[in-house]
């Protein structure tokens, strides 16, 4: 059964703590992606991946980290930096990043800060 | 600056009815547009697309106007059904970007019995 896995659902951060966000895909999606939803905005784009040991910013880089050491799985990390990382943090994938391309979409991980 | 706006935050429908969300853009290079559909607590899923070459695109129960010279496009629901109760977005990118949706900010559409 292919699929977007995002980890975990639910995930809380303390001041000045670095956190991980797990998104594995098993549908061998060549491009992926992390989105950032705030209530009443849209999704704004954190990163994306074309292909394996690449990546780019989005809109909204600032905070963040990414790697993509294999085609599965792209980690996002909320670092210190990111001064308001509360949202919910949706992760996607789709078979190449050429235009017209339609995005699979996991099931998201809320993160707060306590 | 918002390049892709849903200018309605939410929508009432009674069951049986047409729903109609509505769309517009600013960025004219935009020329291929998407609906997703999204409950709570779960990712978007696609709904359906139109290419800037067309003006209607049909599926099912779902139905895609595109007005390129008003940069507005709208999605319609007939006959609605209490599961369509979602948030919908409607989202936008140019042919030749690395996939970089643009998306609105979405409208929530209640459908009641």
């Amino acid at each position: 059964d292919g699929g977007i896995t995002q980890s975990p659902k639910y995930l809380f951060r303390k001041e000045g703590q670095n956190v991980t966000l797990s998104c594995e895909q098993n549908l061998n999606h060549d491009a992926m992606y992390w989105y950032r939803q705030d209530p009443g905005q849209g999704l704004r784009l954190i990163y994306y991946s074309q292909i394996v040991n690449d990546f780019q910013k989005g809109d909204i880089a600032e905070g963040y980290s990414v790697s993509r050491e294999k085609k599965e799985s792209f980690p996002l990390t909320v670092t210190s930096a990111q001064k308001n990382p509360t949202a919910f943090y949706l992760c996607a994938s789709s078979i190449n990043s050429g235009p017209n391309e339609k995005l699979f979409f996991g099931s998201g991980t809320q993160l707060s800060v306590l | 600056d918002q390049q892709v706006k849903q200018n309605s935050p939410s929508l009432s429908v009674q069951e049986g009815r047409i729903s109609i969300l509505n769309c517009d853009y600013t960025n004219s290079m935009f020329d291929y547009f998407l609906w997703y559909k999204k409950y709570p607590a779960e990712g978007p899923t696609f709904l359906i697309s139109i290419s800037s070459i067309k003006d209607k695109n049909e599926d099912g129960r779902f139905t895609v106007f595109l007005n390129k010279s008003a940069k507005h496009l709208s999605l319609h629901i007939v006959p609605s059904q209490p599961g369509d109760s979602a948030v919908y977005f409607c989202a936008a990118s140019r042919t030749g970007t690395a996939s970089k949706l643009t998306f609105g900010t979405g409208t929530r559409l209640q459908v009641t019995l």
